[in-house]
């Protein structure tokens, strides 16, 4: 089982400023079987990147994904009051399918 | 517009089983996709539980796998799951999920939970 840890816990930053949250996964896998989420309060989680770097159709362009091997990054480039939410990664390149904990994006 | 609704009763007793549907909008349950079901605790993260492909083949979570089991209706646009010996740690929102993995797409769209709390 592909174990994801994700960093930081949570993050506090101001609207327009740049987010950048770290995945990282426990042995090397295929980049293109990794995802991001957004989740806001109360809502399920919304498909944001695939493929570590491909935005999903209606993700803005501030969101960008990157990396590959066990080190994947989001990077908000700069945070909208909606953007204010709990972030998850995900590997879905073979059962079981894993998440990471999720980091918080918080107005600071 | 693709929709998903999950169905099923909020309360289960302690040991009872769980028995939730999704029905599927704006989609077909073709061989494009897996159909998914995806828990989360309040206030925590979220967690895998299995698959089900138009088939009927299944891919579940090992740490669920002796209590789950999973079916599909194509015709009736609805795909199902049962969760066996539920115990106050199987509280949980409950989301079904369109699961695009074949197309290296990850899980593009989601029902809006469904709260199912165990206690007597």
């Amino acid at each position: 089982e592909i174990v994801l840890t994700q960093s930081p816990g949570t993050l506090s930053l101001s609207p327009g400023e740049r987010a950048t949250l770290s995945c990282r996964a426990s042995q090397t896998v295929s980049s293109s079987y990794l995802a991001w989420y957004q989740q806001r309060p109360g809502r399920a989680p919304r498909l944001l990147i695939y493929g570590a770097s491909s935005r999903a159709t209606g993700t803005p362009n501030r969101f960008s994904g990157s990396g590959s091997g066990t080190d994947f990054t989001l990077t908000i480039s700069r945070l909208e009051p909606e953007d204010f939410a709990v972030y998850y990664c995900q590997y879905y390149g073979g059962s079981p399918y894993t998440f990471g904990q999720g980091t918080k994006v918080e107005i600071k | 517009q693709v929709q998903l609704q999950e169905s099923g009763p909020g309360l289960v007793e302690p040991s009872g089983t769980l028995s939730l549907t999704c029905t599927v909008s704006g989609a077909s349950i073709s061989p494009s996709h897996w159909w998914s079901w995806v828990r989360q605790p309040p206030g925590k993260g979220l967690e895998w539980i299995g698959e089900i492909f138009h088939s009927g083949s299944t891919n579940y979570n090992p740490s669920l796998k002796s209590r789950v089991s999973m079916s599909v209706d194509k015709s009736a646009k609805q795909f199902s799951l049962r969760l066996s010996s539920m115990t106050a740690a199987d509280t949980a929102i409950y989301y079904c999920v369109r699961d695009k993995r074949i197309a290296e797409i990850g899980f593009d769209y989601w029902g809006q939970g469904v709260l199912v709390t165990v206690s007597a």
